[in-house]
């Protein structure tokens, strides 16, 4: 069983639409992340929180929306997304930013159809 | 600039077969390394690390051992099952950039066969 619990497990919503992505980890750690992993390839880094305040964004659209209200959660807002962005979001955790040895943990994703 | 290069999949064994699959990477200074499993329909799952050269990570009869003087990190199995069908990414951490940042390879694929 995943620690990083991610709801929900699948999402289709139309180009004018707008959703949320969430992602929610008790495992006290203060570091919390974003990918982006299209079929038979691996996850691309999206956005980086540390402490709740957001540490990258990796150039992504403004279409997507990250929030981070408290330590344990993580939010994806959805907006006037295209096609292309059809894939399978991953959220992550790890202890702290910086901590290069300690490993991120996964959700098991949302798989995001739009139409 | 880092980077992490997997052999090219797909990877086909009949069950009980010895499983190597090669991971190479670039990185400035010493990175950590970890092997992850994504098994389908679901997110990534750590199956091992090692972060300091000569480090061997083991999980689940899986290994794998930091070798600094080939920049790799190989991942064996004695003898594969076929629920160990699966994708599996190398990957690094970038400790240089202080971002927490994972480069990740292109990715694995396993398949067992009974």
């Amino acid at each position: 069983d995943t620690e990083v619990t991610q709801t929900p497990k699948h999402l289709v919503m139309g180009m004018t639409n707008k959703k949320s992505l969430k992602c929610e980890q008790h495992m006290g750690h203060r570091a919390m992340y974003w990918y982006k992993q299209k079929a038979k390839k691996p996850p691309e880094l999206m956005f980086v929180y540390s402490y709740e305040k957001l540490s990258i964004n990796e150039s992504v659209p403004s279409r997507f929306s990250p929030e981070c209200p408290n330590s344990s959660l993580l939010n994806l807002h959805l907006h006037a997304l295209q096609p292309e962005d059809s894939a399978l979001y991953l959220c992550a955790s790890s202890q702290v930013l910086g901590r290069e040895d300690q490993p991120q943990h996964f959700g098991d994703g949302t798989r995001l159809s739009i139409l | 600039g880092n980077s992490v290069t997997q052999m090219e999949g797909p990877v086909t064994l009949s069950e009980e077969a010895f499983l190597t699959i090669n991971c190479t990477y670039t990185a400035t200074g010493y990175p950590s390394l970890f092997w992850y499993v994504q098994y389908p329909g679901e997110g990534l799952q750590l199956l091992l690390k090692a972060t300091k050269a000569d480090d061997k990570g083991s999980n689940k009869g899986f290994e794998a051992t930091y070798r600094k003087e080939t920049t790799s990190f190989h991942l064996e199995k004695g003898s594969v099952q076929v629920s160990d069908s699966a994708v599996y990414f190398c990957a690094l951490s970038d400790r240089s950039s202080n971002t927490g940042k994972l480069i990740f390879g292109q990715g694995t694929t396993l398949q067992v066969k009974p």
